[in-house]
C-alpha cells in the first residue's frame, strides 16, 4: 500500500545537539518529497522539498534532508538544533498532485 | 504580502448543523487547498480547486463540499456535522497548484469542535 511512514513520533534532544528525523515512504515511482515545520497554534511551512537531481537538499533554518533510493528514505537532519526549533515536523509525498502526509514527529528541545 | 488568513480560527458547533470555513490566498495565488487535521487521521487532503473550479479530491464523504470565487478566496463547508468531524481545518495557497513545483502556503487553520 501506498504510504508515507515516520517512526517516531517524539523526539528529544538538548539544544546544540545534532538531529535526524527519519521518514519512509512506499510508492511506485520516485516521489516528490517534501518536509514541513508546524509551530503550536500555526498552519504548516516548507522546510524543503526534492523533485529530482542532488539527493542532498538545504532547506530554510538550516535544515538538510537527504533522499535515499535504495532505503525509501527521506531523513531530515540539522548539525545543531535550536530551542526555537521545537515543534511538530511532516514529511509529506507528491501524489497525483496533491499532498499525501506522514504521521508527524514533535521535536522536544532541552536546555 | 499578506499570508493565506482563515476564518474564524475558531468554532463551536453541534452534531446535525453545518459549517462554512473561508480561506483568503495570498494574492495572485490562484489555487487553493484544502486538508483536516486530526490526532487519529493526521493530515488528510480534501480537495483543490483552481480558478473556481475543483481540480482533486480527497476520499472524504459527500457531506464535505467547496467553492473558489473569481477572486481565488474559497470557502468549505460541512453538513450534518458528525462528532468526528472536530478537526483543524488547514487551507493553503500557491500559484498554479502543482503540488511538485509550486510551494503551498499554508494558513493558520479553523479549529473546528462539533459537540
Amino acid at each position: 500500500a501506498q504510504s508515507v511512514t515516520q517512526p517516531d513520533i517524539h523526539i528529544t534532544v538538548s539544544e546544540g545537539a545534532s538531529l535526524e528525523l527519519r521518514c519512509n515512504y512506499s510508492y511506485g515511482a520516485t516521489p516528490y518529497l517534501f518536509w514541513y515545520v508546524q509551530s503550536p497554534g500555526q498552519g504548516l511551512q516548507l522546510l524543503l522539498k526534492y523533485f529530482s537531481g542532488d539527493t542532498l537538499v538545504q532547506g530554510i533554518k538550516g535544515f538538510e534532508a537527504e533522499f535515499k533510493r535504495s532505503q525509501s528514505s527521506f531523513n531530515l537532519r540539522k548539525p545543531s538544533v535550536h530551542w526555537s526549533d521545537a515543534a511538530e515536523y511532516f514529511c509529506a509525498v507528491g501524489v497525483n498532485n496533491d499532498m499525501r502526509f506522514g504521521a508527524g514527529t514533535r521535536l522536544t528541545v532541552k536546555p | 504580502k499578506a499570508g493565506v488568513t482563515q476564518t474564524p480560527r475558531y468554532l463551536i458547533k453541534t452534531r446535525g448543523q453545518q459549517v462554512t470555513l473561508s480561506c483568503s490566498p495570498i494574492s495572485g495565488h490562484r489555487s487553493v487547498s484544502w486538508y483536516q487535521q486530526t490526532p487519529g487521521q493526521g493530515l488528510q487532503f480534501l480537495f483543490e480547486y483552481f480558478s473556481e473550479t475543483q481540480r482533486n479530491k480527497g476520499n472524504f464523504p459527500g457531506r464535505f463540499s467547496g467553492r473558489q470565487f473569481s477572486n481565488s478566496r474559497s470557502e468549505m463547508n460541512v453538513s450534518t456535522l458528525e462528532l468526528g468531524d472536530s478537526a483543524l481545518y488547514l487551507c493553503a495557497s500557491s500559484l498554479s497548484g502543482q503540488v511538485y513545483t509550486d510551494t503551498q502556503y499554508f494558513g493558520p487553520g479553523t479549529r473546528l469542535t462539533v459537540l
